[in-house]
């Protein structure tokens, strides 16, 4: 198993400004991901972040909105610019596990853009 | 491309009384089944996998789900619930790209 640390935890944000999420895996994993999770809905995948290269995004989401870094296996970043109240959220970072085969999840960022 | 429908929104149930999440997918190829739980204000947690092998899977915390490839479902399962298991549960396939797809969820409530 891996164990997944992210900070902050929560924020409180005025709008137009950026934030960065840190996630850090207790392990090297090949696959990171990054996920939203919109008040009292599921979670929608925001983009992969791969390692050493430019992170691949799902539709709908753009790496200027939302750009992110993966320098080794083990962390990666995600910044929410230029933030409005539409963007208060959770960010949740997932590590798959050896075999891919089982999705790990941190605590999740609680945002909120005021 | 795979999508996932969790048939019910919202489920009260009593405490110790039996509980049924239910789970369609579909999805033109294999694909891996999960049923994660999230507590009030926590990130996700795996309760139970099915990978291949027996369609019955036993997870954490007494829940158990059965994989049922004619129907495409995936049923989550617990015979008795505990206040403790007031939360959000979402059913979740992962295909051969190795990207998770979500249900909408379903929200469990139990009342003493």
């Amino acid at each position: 198993s891996a164990v997944i640390s992210q900070k902050p935890s929560r924020d409180i944000c005025q709008r137009g400004t950026s934030l960065t999420i840190q996630c850090q895996v207790d392990s090297q994993v090949t696959m990171m991901f990054w996920y939203r999770q919109q008040p009292g809905q599921s979670l929608t995948l925001i983009a992969t972040a791969n390692q050493g290269s430019e992170a691949t995004y799902e539709s709908g989401f753009v790496i200027d909105k939302f750009p992110i870094s993966r320098p080794n296996l083990t962390f990666s970043t995600l910044t929410v610019s230029n933030m409005s109240p539409e963007d208060s959220s959770i960010y949740l970072c997932s590590a798959q596990g050896s075999g891919n085969t089982e999705a790990f999840f941190g605590q999740g960022t609680r945002l909120t853009v005021v | 491309a795979q999508s996932v429908t969790q048939l019910d929104s919202q489920v009260p149930v009593f405490e110790e009384a039996p509980v049924e999440l239910r789970c369609n997918y579909s999805s033109s190829v294999s694909v891996y089944l999960f049923w994660y739980v999230q507590y009030p204000n926590q990130g996700l947690q795996l309760l139970l996998k099915y990978l291949s092998g027996s369609t019955l899977v036993k997870g954490i915390n007494g829940f158990e789900a059965e994989f049922n490839k004619s129907q495409t479902s995936f049923h989550l399962r617990k015979p008795s619930v505990h206040i403790s298991d007031t939360a959000e549960y979402f059913c979740a396939v992962l295909p051969n790209d190795y990207k998770l797809s979500f249900g909408a969820g379903t929200t469990v409530t139990v009342r003493a």
